[in-house]
């Protein structure tokens, strides 16, 4: 079976300073890994997908994802923090035994950015 | 602009009564889903449906109903029988099996339902 676990519930960085959001999985196939992000009471946006192309995915915002098989990771970085970058973020395990597009989602990483 | 329209945006609700959120897309997807938010859970899906006049449910469909009677349209009715209603919905929709689904899913701005 699919999952996915986002090691933090909340970080806090400074403006400025890199950012690393962590997300393990586990899949019995291929996967499809996506991170999303949520403003408060917003829905969600897509930042970045890996779908067996390059194992480094940029996304957009200057956030970039690194797939790592032999760890089974798909952490999330950038390399200085903006107060805009506050939110909740999702990594995400794409599922294709459902039959139809069924996403796992992770429990969410809330980012605090402080001045 | 395309996207994914979901009214109303806040909706207070009494024991009893049930409730349709509404959700619409002008993407052209054919696929579209209910999620459920709920703090610190993620989202869990409640319903989908892959092609008009058809819907399946998800991981948490007791307590809700769906309709999809026009590929723009996919409203969702939370019922009386549903024990904990108060959430953040959240409707998203994407390409479907025959339009070169590539996984994304679009996301509406959310409806968040208090029962008082």
């Amino acid at each position: 079976a699919q999952s996915v676990t986002q090691l933090d519930s909340h970080v806090s960085v400074s403006e400025g300073t890199p950012v690393l959001l962590r997300c393990n999985y586990s899949s019995s196939y291929s996967p499809s890994l996506f991170w999303y992000v949520q403003h408060p009471n917003k829905g969600l946006q897509l930042l970045l997908k890996y779908t067996s192309a390059a194992t480094l995915v940029k996304g957009i915002n200057g956030f970039e994802a690194e797939f790592k098989k032999s760890e089974t990771s798909f952490h999330l970085t950038k390399p200085s923090a903006h107060m805009s970058d506050a939110a909740e973020y999702f990594c995400v395990v794409s599922d294709p035994s459902g039959g139809y597009n069924k996403l796992i989602f992770g429990a969410g990483t809330r980012l605090a950015v402080h001045p | 602009d395309g996207g994914i329209t979901q009214s109303p945006k806040y909706l207070f609700r009494k024991e009893g009564q049930n409730v349709t959120l509404s959700c619409e897309q002008n993407l052209n997807h054919d696929a579209m889903y209910w999620y459920r938010q709920d703090p610190g859970q993620g989202l869990r899906l409640i319903y989908y449906s892959q092609i008009v006049n058809d819907f399946q449910k998800g991981d948490i469909a007791e307590g809700y109903s769906v309709s999809r009677e026009k590929k723009e349209s996919f409203p969702l009715t939370v019922t009386s029988a549903q024990k904990n209603p108060t959430a953040f919905y959240l409707c998203a929709s994407s390409r479907g099996p025959g339009q070169g689904r590539t996984g994304e899913l679009f996301f509406g701005e959310g409806s968040r339902l208090t029962v008082l």
